[in-house]
This record gives structure tokens, sequence and C-alpha cells, in this order.
């Protein structure tokens, strides 16, 4: 049982350059997540899919798109990377997106990609 | 809006415990959370409270909620080198969303 996998685990792209960040997780989980992490700023919610076929903005979704390909697979695209978009990407999921007075959801994250952008 | 706030950092000598604070501000918040980040690695589910509980226990680790005053705070008693991280603290918010605190990193003293 895997949880939740996130490919690469790192990457080096140059200003302009795309690419896809990869999730997939095997829970059977309804909603999943992108956050990103920098130096003290915490995690950032950047785009999250509620359930299969929606996705919504976060708090800082500029620069990236996603696409909640099927059940267990959300991807992060970067069209024209910037030195801005160096972090640390986290992939997450959960049970359910909302917060029910009586459900508890935790978060379940994979390991990361570590992208750096020169 | 929304808020969680944390120290930044935290030492403390191996053996003895640890207390880590967290405040929110969203009273509608359901279930509250403390995360743990080994370096490296993501963040791994530690502990969770439901809003209607002052305190829960789970072997080392003790949780308290103030929810009058909007304070968490997540003890780790006989601290060890391998609880050397990250601790997250999360509130279940509006939006359906859960909001994250900036992170405490728990430093051990030998």
């Amino acid at each position: 049982n895997a949880g939740v996998t996130q490919t690469p685990k790192f990457q080096v792209l140059k200003t302009g350059q795309s690419m896809t960040l990869q999730c997939a997780q095997d829970m059977n989980h309804n909603s999943m997540y992108w956050y990103r992490q920098d130096p003290g700023m915490g995690l950032r919610l950047i785009y999250y899919s509620a359930s299969e076929g929606t996705t919504d903005k976060g708090e800082v979704p500029n620069g990236y798109n996603v696409s909640r390909l099927n059940k267990r697979e959300f991807s992060l695209r970067l069209e024209s990377a910037a030195p801005s978009q160096t972090s640390v990407y986290f992939c997450a999921s959960s049970e359910e997106g909302r917060q029910f007075s009586s459900y508890n959801s935790p978060l379940h994250f994979g390991n990361g990609t570590r992208l750096t952008v020169t | 809006g929304e808020d969680v706030e944390q120290s930044l950092f935290l030492s403390v000598r191996e053996g003895d415990s640890s207390v880590i604070n967290c405040t929110y501000t969203d009273s509608s918040s359901t279930y509250l959370y403390w995360y743990k980040q080994e370096p490296g690695a993501g963040l791994q589910l530690l502990t969770y409270i439901f809003s209607n509980m002052d305190m829960k226990q789970d072997q080392r680790l003790t949780v308290l909620l103030n929810k009058k005053d909007k304070h968490l705070s997540l003890r780790i008693a006989d601290t060890q080198t391998g609880d050397s991280a990250i601790y997250f603290c999360a509130e279940s918010g509006r939006d359906d969303k859960i909001i994250f605190g900036k992170g405490t990193r728990l430093h051990i003293l030998p």
C-alpha cells in the first residue's frame, strides 16, 4: 500500500521551460491537493480537487495548472517556469474534501518534489 | 480570515517534555491536527482532536485544546532524538480546506 506517490523526486528547470509533476494515490480518496512549501512560509495551497472532475484554485494558483485525470491521479503543470517557483511541492489526498461537522478527513501527503528553477 | 499561528523554533533537552503551542482563529473548526515532518519527507499525521474534546492522550503525546482561547498544544513526554522534526498545527477551516501553521522546528539538545 504505497499511499501518495509523487514523481519526480527532484527536478532542475531553466526559466521558461515547462514540466508536469505527477501524483497518484491508492487509498480511493475523493479529494486531492497540491501544496508548495517555502522557508518561513509554511505550506500554501496551490490547487485542489474536491472530487473527480472538479478543480479549484487555492491560495497561490498563478503560474500553475492542474488536471484531475481520474480518481487516482492529480497532476500539476508549470507552463513557463520562473525562479519564484523554486520550492518543494507536496501532493496530498483526503477521503473527503468537505469538513463535515462529524467527519474526520485528515490529509495524507506524498514525499515531495524538490524543484529548482534557474 | 483564517489563520494558524505557532512559534518557529523550540529547543528541548533529551528526556525532558516538549510543549508546542498553536493558536487558531476559526471558531467553527471541527478537527484540529498535528502533523510531523522529518527531513526530506512529507507531512505525516501525528494525532488529532475533535473540537468537543479538551484533551487527548496517545502514548507519549498529549493534546490539549482550549476552545475558548482557541489554543492548542502538543506535549511530547520523554523527548527523544527521533522526535527532532518540524511540527505543524492545522485546523479544518471553512471552504473545505485544512489551514496549516508555519511549523515549529523542534531541536533536541543532548
